[in-house]
């Protein structure tokens, strides 16, 4: 079993669409998570820290479940600009980070 | 946000041959740096875990002969691919911590023929 799952998609969404990714983690010992972005043929870039308590940062929100070991991230009023792909991260002490493989998602106008 | 640089951006060598990789950070000194490769349509696998001023801890499978990792200053790691084969052919990517964050740099797309 992957230590980090996600749904690889693609999905293909229009403009002003609101669409969810899911994420499990197999390590319960796991202390950090993140939501990346990638863009094609690029290094990964930090879009969110993930709290269990939620959090929002304008149209992005991102939830945390430890018992359940579940994260996910809801993008609201999706624009062009947010195609790309979407990394699930998780640190343990160590501070490595462990990627998921990745959600694709194409916006489309 | 932190600066991490890397270089060269992209390179084409010969089978056989070596390739070194620089991973700087730019305005902060970076005890740990961690080296990541990503095969296309593939998630970025930890390689090894670059200390300053010690050896680098390797992730299972990744052969530490073949890739040479060297940390000997505060801003700066080295991985050098020895014997360089088609199936290296990847984006290497490093990235630094503050111990708070972690910050990648642009990556180095290495193609080998």
């Amino acid at each position: 079993r992957k230590e980090v799952e996600q749904d690889p998609g693609p999905f293909n969404v229009p403009e002003g669409a609101t669409v969810a990714f899911n994420c499990t983690y197999s390590n319960s010992a796991s202390q950090s998570f993140f939501w990346y972005r990638q863009d094609c043929r690029k290094e990964p870039k930090l879009l969110m820290s993930v709290y269990s308590s939620g959090n929002e940062d304008g149209r992005f929100t991102a939830q945390l479940n430890r018992a359940s070991q579940y994260i996910s991230l809801l993008i609201r009023d999706s624009k062009l600009s947010d195609s790309a792909t979407y990394l699930c991260v998780v640190s343990g002490s160590a501070r490595q980070l462990t990627f998921g493989s990745g959600t694709q998602l194409t916006v489309l106008p | 946000g932190a600066v991490v640089s890397q270089h060269p951006s992209r390179v084409i060598c010969k089978s056989g041959t070596s390739v070194k990789i620089e991973c700087r950070s730019l305005d902060f000194q970076a005890t740990t740096m961690f080296w990541y490769r990503q095969f296309p349509k593939k998630s970025l696998m930890l390689m090894a875990t670059s200390n300053e001023g010690s050896k680098a801890t390797y992730e299972q499978g990744v052969e530490k002969d073949k890739f040479l990792i060297n940390h000997a200053s505060l801003t700066l790691s080295t991985l050098t691919v020895t014997s360089a084969h088609p199936e290296d052919s990847s984006f290497y990517i490093c990235s630094a911590t503050t111990g708070r964050e972690q910050y990648f740099g642009p990556g180095t797309r290495l193609t080998v023929t």
